[in-house]
């Protein structure tokens, strides 16, 4: 089982709807979660990080973390073609190694 | 968020040649900083964390004698690919880490083509 799995896609939505975005870990030890977006050919951006259970908004994009569920989600509101990107999750394994745990991120593409 | 500059962008070079890339934290003391390599169409694949003032430490199945790695300084990581391949054409791209809760910030990659 990996560490951090995500669904490869990708996710088609209209323009306008709300996508969203699915990750699970098996490390029940975690404590923080990223999100990270990645355009073809560009290096990853940080979007969100959330530590604690429940929603976090920033903008149009929302983290949701459960942590009894070993779930972390993205939701993003009203989206663009240029939302149109690979969607990375990142876990902290809090096991002393500093590097994140990246999963193998989304496709999402959004439709005009 | 942190700064993370890289250079060069791109970079192509011959076969058997070696090519450095430099990874500077521009926004503060990074004494780690990660180096990862990315193949078209696939996941990011960590390569090494680089310590500053001591040795790197690679993952599994990187070749420390072909990755060299030197943290000097608190703000400056350098990535060599000695005698180069075309095999080894990637996107390389470094990663410093810090606050809050050690948040890892990417550089803009660079970009290697072995020819």
């Amino acid at each position: 089982q990996k560490e951090v799995e995500q669904n490869s896609g990708p996710l088609s939505v209209p323009e306008g709807a709300i996508a969203s975005l699915n990750c699970t870990y098996s490390d029940r030890v975690s404590q923080s979660f990223f999100w990270y977006r990645q355009y073809s050919g560009k290096s990853p951006e940080l979007i969100m990080s959330i530590y604690s259970n429940g929603d976090k908004e920033d903008g149009r994009f929302t983290a949701q973390l459960n942590k009894a569920s070993q779930y972390v989600s993205l939701l993003i509101r009203d989206s663009q073609p240029s939302d149109s990107a690979t969607y990375l999750c990142a876990v902290n394994p809090d096991t002393g190694r500093r590097a994140l745990t990246f999963g193998s991120g989304t496709r999402l593409q959004v439709q005009p | 968020g942190a700064v993370v500059s890289q250079h060069p962008s791109r970079v192509i070079c011959k076969s058997g040649t070696s090519v450095k890339i430099e990874c500077r934290s521009l926004d503060f003391q990074a004494t780690t900083m990660f180096w990862y390599r990315q193949f078209p169409k696939q996941s990011l694949m960590l390569m090494a964390t680089s310590n500053e003032g001591s040795k790197a430490t690679y993952e599994q199945g990187v070749e420390k004698d072909k990755f060299l790695i030197n943290h000097a300084s608190l703000t400056l990581s350098t990535l060599t690919v000695t005698s180069a391949h075309p095999e080894d054409s990637s996107f390389y791209i470094c990663s410093d880490v810090g606050p809050p809760k050690e948040t890892q910030y990417f550089g803009p990659g660079t970009r290697l083509l072995v020819l």
